[in-house]
């Protein structure tokens, strides 16, 4: 059974940048097909995805995040990781690491973390 | 970007009942859509991808349709374990989540 778990601060400075680290078992991180990414939900609000990368190191990020966001894979010690720069209150949010199944061009989410609740603040 | 809306925003319903959820895409994404239950504090549970495939292990009262622009979730007889909130996902282009449903006891 894969189990993800997300671990990072939960409070970051405005203008800082929010890392947070995912680790997978259960199933490795250099599998085919899965793509690991980072979605993140608003308090009290929807979904949101952030981006994904995969083994080989080929990236995808939200359009409207693009410029702030680096996701990086250390298959050494099978874990994901999500860099969010230039942070404000905007940014605060539960963040959830996810594994995505690949089907045609995009995935869908069937492994998730139990969340890192992300608060921006000074 | 493809925008995701769902409808209702709120349903309120009894155990026993049955339950249609609506998610109406702003293009077509063929069949690449998947839902999630939410419950509170909690990570989202896939139920249903590729518009009507079930996940593993999950009951046979969800139920999913649809393609292109319009596609259903339905919960065929309301168990109390299924109060919930519900996500639909499109995966045809990037990833966009509807806004949910929250599925309340009436």
């Amino acid at each position: 059974q894969v189990q993800l778990q997300e671990s990072g601060p939960g409070l970051v400075k405005p203008s800082q940048t929010l890392s947070l680290t995912c680790s997978v078992s259960g199933g490795s991180i250099s599998s085919v097909g899965h793509y690991w990414s980072w979605i993140r939900q608003h308090p009290g609000k929807g979904l949101e995805w952030i981006g994904y990368m995969y083994f080989s190191g080929s990236t995808s990020y939200n359009p409207s995040l693009k410029s702030r966001v680096t996701v990086s894979i250390d298959t050494s010690k099978n874990q994901f990781s999500l860099k969010l720069n230039s942070v404000t209150a905007a940014d605060t949010a539960v963040y959830y690491c996810a594994r995505g199944t690949r089907q045609w061009l995009g995935d869908y989410y069937d492994y998730w973390g139990q969340g890192n609740l992300v608060t921006v603040s000074s | 970007d493809i925008q995701m809306t769902q409808s209702p925003s709120t349903l309120s319903a009894s155990v026993g009942d049955r339950v249609t959820i609506t998610c109406r895409a702003s293009q077509s994404i063929s069949v690449w859509l998947a839902w999630y239950q939410q419950k509170a504090g909690k990570a989202p549970k896939l139920l249903i991808y590729r518009a009507s495939t079930l996940q593993s292990g999950v009951p046979s009262r969800f139920s999913g349709s649809g393609s292109g622009i319009e596609f259903t979730l339905t919960i065929s007889s309301l168990q109390p374990d299924d109060f919930a909130t519900y996500y639909c996902q499109q995966y045809n282009s990037y990833s966009t989540f509807g806004g949910g449903t929250k599925v309340e006891i009436k």
